[in-house]
């Protein structure tokens, strides 16, 4: 299976700030690599797709770039509703597999 | 707006088995190009993708699980259904479904999600 790792676990960040998270794939996925929010008690939500594709309705502070084993997730400015775990997840190859979370929390 | 819902009970006894339904509105599973997949958090733990199937039956399971899981799918209830058996606590999680897209065996992204569903698997 492919293990996806990353960084940091968990950051602290204050509203406006930039906030970057780390993905990386123990073997190359090409850009076969997605970005996922979750909020406390509600289902994983989609936010980019294919490493830098925006889901429709997605505010625009939210980037993904990357391609092969390293990728980012980028909030521009960081709004009071983007508070939550933020996973990636790769479908290069079965069985898919999940990063195991970055929590942003409030500074 | 395609909408999924997970139901089935909440509590299971170790050894016996789970199954839970997932029910589609605003879409049809036959929709040509798209899975229905199952995947699992354990509480305070991250996401477990259990396995996928296609409107024509065509499943894919994660190997972790795949001597215990059965995925399968009602077309004239436009909903697909999990079993999992011999069930003990590490399977105590909550269970969502979704839809798969841009999938190569199964292996999709997904989204929608359905609210997911807490099964505790408890005496």
């Amino acid at each position: 299976d492919i293990q996806m790792t990353q960084s940091p676990s968990s950051l602290s960040a204050s509203v406006g700030d930039r906030v970057t998270i780390t993905c990386r794939a123990s073997q190359s996925i090409a850009s076969y690599l997605h970005w996922y929010q979750q909020k406390p008690r509600e289902a994983p939500k989609l936010l980019i797709y294919a490493a830098s594709s925006l889901q429709s309705g997605v505010p625009s502070r939210f980037s993904g770039s990357g391609s092969g084993t390293d990728f980012t997730l980028t909030i521009s400015s960081l709004q009071p509703e983007d508070f939550a775990t933020y996973y990636c997840q790769q479908n290069f190859n079965t069985p898919p597999t999940f990063g195991q979370g970055t929590k942003v929390e409030i500074k | 707006q395609l909408q999924l819902q997970e139901s089935g009970p909440g509590l299971v006894k170790p050894s016996e088995t789970l199954s839970l339904t997932c029910t589609v509105s605003g879409g049809s599973i036959s929709s040509s190009g798209f899975y229905w997949g199952w995947i699992r958090q354990p509480p305070g733990k991250g996401l477990e993708w259990i396995g996928s199937i296609y409107y024509s039956g065509n499943t894919y399971y994660n190997s972790s699980l795949k001597s215990r899981v059965t995925i399968s799918v009602d077309t004239s209830k436009n909903h697909f259904s999990l079993r999992l058996t011999s069930v003990t606590a590490a399977d105590t999680a909550v269970y969502y479904c979704a839809r798969g897209s841009f999938c190569s065996g199964g292996n999709c992204r997904f989204d929608p999600w359905g609210q997911g569903t807490l099964v505790t698997v408890s005496s």
